[in-house]
C-alpha cells in the first residue's frame, strides 16, 4: 500500500481556475517536500514544510501542512499554463527511517 | 544554485550490456540517492549514499551496484543490463538527512 497517497491523479483545469492537489499519510510526516516535473525531466523542488499548520507561498502556489502533520495540500491561484506538469509530494521518515518516500504524483494539465 | 548534473539525458543499451549513469554535484552534499521512475509506480529508490564510499540499499536495489569514490560523483552500475530496466533515472542530493533533496535533469535508459 501507498504511505503517501495523492489526490487526484490528474486534473485538468481551465487557465486561470484555481486548483488543489492533496498529499495524505495515515503517518506523522517529519518534512513535507512538493515537488512539479515537466514530462521527461527532473524533479524541481517547489517547498518544504515540517511544522503542524505551517503555510508557504511562492508566486500563485500556496503549500499548507495540517496540524497533525498527516496532511499537505498544494493550491494553485489563478492557473496559468506554465504551471502544467506532474506535482509530486515526498515525505521523510515514513519508511521508519530517513529515506524520502514519494507519492505517485499528480498530471495538471491547463487547458486555454 | 544547487547543480546536480547527470551525464547522459538519452541511452540505448543491449541486453547484458554493463551500463554506467554518472552523477555529479557541485555543492559539497554528503548525501547522493539514485531512483527511477515508472509510470503507475513513482519514484523509487535504488541505492543512496551518506558518505564516501558509504552505501545503502533503497527499495529495489537487486540489479544494480552504486560507487562513490569521490564525494561530488555518484554512480550507478547495471551489471547486465535487463529489459525490465528500462525507465526514467534519477540522481538527487542533499546536504543532509532532513534538508531539501535537489534532483538532476534525469537519464532515460532503453534497454534493448
Amino acid at each position: 500500500s501507498q504511505e503517501l497517497e495523492q489526490s487526484p491523479q490528474s486534473l485538468i483545469v481551465q487557465e486561470g481556475k484555481n486548483l488543489t492537489i492533496n498529499c495524505t499519510s495515515s503517518k506523522t510526516l517529519y518534512g513535507l517536500y512538493w515537488y512539479k516535473q515537466k514530462y521527461g525531466e527532473g524533479l524541481i523542488f517547489l517547498m518544504m514544510l515540517q511544522k503542524g499548520g505551517e503555510e508557504k507561498s511562492h508566486e500563485k502556489i500556496t503549500a499548507k501542512l495540517d496540524e497533525k502533520k498527516q496532511q499537505s495540500s498544494l493550491h494553485i491561484t489563478a492557473s496559468q499554463p506554465s504551471h502544467a506538469g506532474i506535482y509530486l509530494c515526498g515525505a521523510d521518515g515514513l519508511a521508519g527511517n530517513e529515506k524520502l518516500t514519494f507519492g505517485t504524483g499528480t498530471r495538471l494539465t491547463i487547458i486555454p | 544554485d544547487v547543480k546536480v548534473t547527470q551525464s547522459s539525458r538519452y541511452l540505448v543499451k543491449r541486453t547484458g550490456e554493463k551500463v554506467f549513469l554518472e552523477c555529479v554535484q557541485d555543492m559539497d552534499h554528503e548525501n547522493m540517492f539514485w531512483y527511477r521512475q515508472d509510470p503507475g509506480l513513482g519514484l523509487r529508490l535504488i541505492y543512496f549514499s551518506y558518505d564516501v564510499k558509504m552505501k545503502e540499499k533503497g527499495d529495489i536495489p537487486e540489479g544494480y551496484s552504486v560507487s562513490r569514490e569521490k564525494k561530488e560523483r555518484f554512480s550507478l552500475i547495471l551489471e547486465s543490463a535487463s529489459t525490465n530496466q528500462t525507465s526514467m533515472y534519477l540522481c538527487a542530493s542533499s546536504r543532509s538527512f532532513g534538508n531539501t533533496i535537489y534532483f538532476g535533469e534525469g537519464s532515460w535508459l532503453t534497454v534493448v
